[in-house]
């Protein structure tokens, strides 16, 4: 069974930083380009970044570029997003998904709040 | 990377037909054959239904199809169940590595 867990989501100060930690199983998680996808609360889906399955390309949406990094540990099966210079517009559910550009395997989610 | 362009809500009866689209610009949903489609039930993740305009993943049913004419992409439910209402969204590949989703339709069942 294919299984994406999140965790690293939580209350955050505006300008504080979060790493966000993806635990995949039940698939060959380094054959997968993988994405982050976030969702704010009461609205829709945005794309936030991709990363190639060696993790030697990586991609960003306009709205974090230069303040987040996607990186992967495909040793650990992990996938991670740093968030740094964090704005209250960052408040979402931030979703792990498997595969690009379709998402085949999403996450549960994790959810991060920044606010004072 | 602005958003697709989903029409907010549809509703149908159980058994009839709902359609919703997704329209965009040449330089995504026009571009390439690379529209996804997703179905989303509160509070849970969304779910593939629909890759590469018209291919569904193995295990959603045919009353789940895709279509693309030009800029504007479709994703038609046949047979309205109750247990589709949800949320649905469309994302389209658009260019140098860079993903778009659409609003969101929120499908209700009469």
């Amino acid at each position: 069974e294919v299984q994406l867990v999140e965790s690293g989501g939580g209350l955050v100060q505006p300008g504080g930083s979060l790493r966000l930690s993806c635990a995949a199983s039940g698939f060959i998680f380094s054959n997968f380009w993988m994405q982050w996808v976030r969702q704010a609360p009461g609205k829709g889906l945005v794309w936030v970044s991709r990363i190639n399955s060696p993790g030697t390309s990586t991609t960003y949406a306009d709205s974090v570029k230069g303040r987040f990094t996607i990186s992967r540990d495909n040793a650990k099966n992990t996938l991670y997003l740093q968030m740094n210079s964090l704005r209250a517009e960052d408040t979402a559910m931030y979703y792990c998904v498997g595969g690009w550009p379709q998402g085949n395997y999403w996450g549960q989610g994790t959810l991060v709040t920044v606010s004072s | 990377q602005s958003a697709l362009t989903q029409p907010p809500s549809a509703s149908g009866s159980p058994g009839q037909s709902v359609t919703i689209s997704c329209t965009g610009t040449s330089s995504d949903v026009g571009g390439y054959n690379y529209v996804s489609w997703y179905q989303q039930h509160p509070g849970k993740a969304p779910k593939l239904i629909i890759y590469e305009v018209s291919k569904r993943p193995s295990g959603v049913p045919d009353r789940f199809s895709g279509s693309k004419s030009g800029n504007t992409a479709s994703l038609t439910v046949s047979g309205l169940q109750p247990e589709d209402e949800a949320d649905f969204y469309c994302s389209s590949y658009a260019g140098n590595s860079n993903l778009v989703f659409g609003g969101g339709t929120k499908v209700t069942v009469l």
